[in-house]
């Protein structure tokens, strides 16, 4: 099956530096990856859709130059989350659809932990 | 508004027992319906979608677009069920997915 792999899977920052999340497709190739945030016990929502060769689509609430999105190829997408705080600390998660199929694969998630 | 419900954030059955996870969505076109199983120390992985009307490890999922429901059930639990369903709704087609809050299944011996 398809695989999608995130990197790192926790990271623990200082208040108002800036953390990368990458994700990558291993097996196949993603035109479009999905950005989601997860708070504890609950559920995910949508943050952006990242669109190879173009610019992020960024749902309603979500701060476009907080959480910088860049699909540099079909099969990586990074999120940066810049001066982060400790409110942006939650569990990010991108999913990633093989190319011609609405199946949805998901990565393992990052741990982000802002002090 | 588009929105998918879980009224239920727990249930505990016993194993053997049937089990239904409740699901509700609002959307004016019409839905495309998946359920997402999260195992312990897993990633979200696809269960089923409302399209193929598959049945997967025993679970089946029927819309009812009069009801507006997309319940997740199982005639017989088995312990390694026990994991977090989310349904999601993808609205028009876009991948774009609206999830629930996640219902824990709890399957004792």
């Amino acid at each position: 099956g398809a695989v999608v792999s995130q990197h790192p899977s926790r990271v623990i920052c200082k208040s108002g530096t800036s953390v990368k999340i990458e994700c990558r497709s291993l097996d196949f190739q993603a035109t479009t990856m999905f950005w989601y945030r997860q708070f504890p016990k609950q559920s995910l929502m949508l943050m952006a859709t990242s669109n190879e060769g173009s610019k992020a689509t960024y749902e309603q609430g979500v701060e476009k130059d907080k959480f910088l999105i860049n699909h540099a190829s079909l099969t990586l997408s990074t999120l940066t989350v810049t001066s982060a705080h400790p409110e942006d600390s939650s569990f990010y998660i991108c999913s990633a659809p093989r190319t011609g199929t609405d199946t949805q694969y998901f990565g393992p998630g990052t741990r982000l932990t802002v002090l | 508004a588009q929105r998918v419900t879980q009224p239920e954030k727990l249930l505990s059955v016993f194993k053997g027992a049937p089990v239904e996870l409740k699901c509700n969505y609002s959307y004016s076109g019409s839905p495309e319906l998946f359920w997402y199983v999260q195992y312990s120390r897993q990633r979200l992985q696809l269960l089923l979608r409302h399209i193929s009307r598959e049945s997967i490890k025993g679970f089946t999922a029927d819309l009812n677009k009069g009801e507006t429901s997309f319940h997740l059930k199982k005639p017989f639990a088995q312990e390694e069920d026990s994991a977090m369903y989310y349904c999601a709704l993808n609205p028009s087609n876009t991948g774009k997915l609206i999830f629930g809050q996640g219902t824990t299944l709890q399957v004792k011996p």
